[in-house]
Parts: C-alpha cells; structure tokens; sequence
C-alpha cells in the first residue's frame, strides 16, 4: 500500500541557511511525487513533481528534492530559506489504480524562518 | 485566470443546519475531488468526480454529499452539520482521471457549533 511520511512536523531555520524538509514513501509500484506548499490562509500550490525522469527534480521558488529509491525518500531541499518560504509543506505519493488516481498526502511540516 | 474559486471562504453555522459550499473551475478540467485538512491528519479526500454525473467516495465520505451537474461546478452539501465536521475544506481539479498535477482552491473555513 502507498503511503508517506514527513519526518518533521515543524522545522525552523535562519534566513539565508539550508533548508530541508524530509519526506519517505512506501508504493508498491514506482511512485509519481509531489512537494506542495500551502501558505497561510492561502490554496495548496505545486512546488515540483516527480514522475520517473531525472531523480533529481528542480521546482519553483529555488526548491529542489531528489528521488532517491534505495532510500525510498523524496527530501526537499532549498540552499538558502528566504522569509517569504515560511510556510507548510506536504510530501504527496500517487496511489495508481482502477480508472482514477488518488493523491496520498503527508501530514505536513511547518517551516519557520527566523530572521 | 486560471482558477479555482470556493465560497464561501469562511462559515460559521450551527449544528443540523443544510449547507452548501461552491467550488468552481474555469480550466474545463474533467476531474474535481474536495478533501478536509485537519491539524496533524494531512489532506483527507471525502468525494472526487471524474466527469459530469460521475461521483464517487473518498476516504472519509461520511456526513457529505456531492453533485456534478455540470462539468465546472462540484459543490459539497453538508445535510446535517455535526461539530465534528468543523475543518478546513479544500476543493481540487486537474486535467484527468489519471490525476497528476491538481489545482487547489483556496478554502473554506468552516466551524459547526
């Protein structure tokens, strides 16, 4: 069964150190991944995704996150955290199956930047 | 503007009270679904369509109904409002059923006392 955890339920960091925020994945098939950033009383927005091309995928707002399946992570990365990226973040896993597709998705990690 | 629209935003109501809450989508995407967001639980699906007529159960569909008349508009219908279903409701579409990228909406806050 498909299914994903973020290891982190709040994450602080400085402005302008690295941020990472940790995402593993159980999928009994080769998974499609997604990062989603949801700012405060704001709609989800796709960060970046991942669909079995190059592991290493580079999405929007200079975030990056590798698929790395030996470790069945999919961690997101960011070198240098601006104030504007405080905010929460879901790690999402695709469940195929039947006629539709579902979107698992994780609990979330908190980000705070502190100036 | 592509876009997904939710109203209304914020909903104070009482318990046993019918509510609706409208979402719409101007992409003529064929797949809309709604979930719940809770502190702690993620994003849980409680309904999705994948055309007009064509309406299914999520993960947590108890308490909810749902209408796909038309391809843009999918509203979710609360018949009898229980405190528990105070939560923040997201509704989504994209493009498929083979669902990839979803475009959100922006919420809807809604508190049942």
């Amino acid at each position: 069964a498909q299914s994903v955890t973020q290891l982190d339920s709040h994450v602080s960091v400085s402005e302008g150190t690295p941020v990472l925020l940790r995402c593993n994945y159980s999928s009994s098939y080769s998974p499609s991944l997604f990062w989603y950033v949801q700012h405060p009383n704001k709609g989800l927005q796709l960060l970046l995704k991942y669909t079995s091309a190059a592991t290493l995928v580079k999405g929007i707002n200079g975030f990056e996150a590798e698929f790395k399946k030996s470790e069945t992570s999919f961690h997101l990365t960011k070198p240098s955290a601006h104030m504007s990226d405080a905010a929460e973040y879901f790690c999402v896993v695709t469940l195929y199956g039947g006629a539709t597709n579902k979107l698992i998705f994780g609990t979330g990690t908190l980000l705070a930047v502190q100036p | 503007e592509a876009q997904v629209t939710q109203n209304p935003r914020y909903l104070i109501t009482v318990t046993g009270k019918k509510l609706t809450v409208t979402c719409s989508q101007n992409m003529n995407h064929e797949y809309m679904s709604w979930y719940r967001q809770d502190p702690g639980l993620g994003l849980r699906q409680i309904y999705y369509s994948m055309n007009v007529e064509v309406t299914d159960k999520g993960d947590v569909p108890e308490g909810y109904k749902v209408s796909r008349k038309e391809k843009r508009n999918f509203p979710l219908i609360l018949e009898s409002p229980s405190p528990n279903q105070t939560s923040l409701y997201f509704c989504a579409s994209s493009r498929g059923t083979k669902v990839e990228t979803q475009y959100f909406g922006p919420g809807t806050r809604l508190t049942v006392l």
